[in-house]
């Protein structure tokens, strides 16, 4: 079974500052990897997926996070943080030809200093 | 419709009510799910449906929790004799299909507070 781990619970950064939050899976075959953002009050939004190819892969609103086969991660990440980016982020992942369920991480909330 | 719609947004019920949580995806979207998330967890799935057949019923955390769709749309969860571990966001989500790799899209959820 698949399952994904987000080491940093809560993450502050200053307003401008660079970002990366961790999330590393356990999966025995190719995964799809997913992150997704929930502000306070709403539901999850994509912000971008891994299925094949470039290792590097370009989401909505800046972020950018890269596939590392070896390190089994998936770490999300952002040149330039904005005070709108405070919210709560997920990895998931999901498996190759085993339906569309994906295994979610704990979360790591991020929060953004002026 | 445009996005995947939960309703009701906010629910305070008292333990031991009956309560039923609905949700309206996203339009041509075979696929639904139901995740819960409780307070400073991550997310806990419970149950998904392929058309209106829930195939796996295992991720519902007692037999007091109940889920069905009609008409390949709208679907209800049910919590009977809700207890206060209950509590939590109980989130809805569809994908065009259960292929795999299917971008699923999330509604804004359902707070659920039993006192």
């Amino acid at each position: 079974a698949q399952s994904v781990t987000q080491p940093d619970i809560h993450i502050t950064v200053s307003e401008g500052a660079s970002l990366e939050l961790r999330c590393n899976y356990s999966y025995g075959a190719t995964p799809y990897l997913f992150w997704y953002v929930q502000s306070p009050g709403q539901g999850l939004q994509l912000l971008l997926k891994y299925f094949s190819g470039d290792t590097l892969v370009q989401g909505i609103k800046g972020f950018e996070a890269e596939f590392k086969r070896s390190q089994s991660s998936f770490n999300l990440r952002k040149p330039s943080v904005h005070w709108s980016d405070a919210a709560e982020y997920f990895c998931a992942v999901g498996a190759l030809n085993a339906g569309n369920m994906l295994t979610f991480g704990g979360g790591t909330r991020l929060m953004v200093k002026p | 419709g445009a996005g995947v719609s939960q309703s009701p947004s906010n629910k305070v019920t008292e333990k031991g009510k009956d309560v039923e949580l609905r949700c309206d995806p996203i339009s041509g979207h075979t696929a639904l799910y139901w995740y819960r998330q409780s307070l400073g967890q991550g997310l806990e799935f419970l149950i998904y449906f392929q058309g209106n057949s829930a195939p796996d019923k295992s991720g519902l955390p007692s037999d007091r929790f109940s889920a069905e769709r009609t008409g390949g749309s709208v679907s209800t969860l049910t919590i009977q004799r809700t207890q206060q571990e209950d509590s939590a966001v109980y989130l809805c989500a569809s994908s065009f299909s259960f292929s795999s790799g299917n971008t699923i899209y999330f509604g804004e959820g359902s707070w659920l507070t039993v006192v």
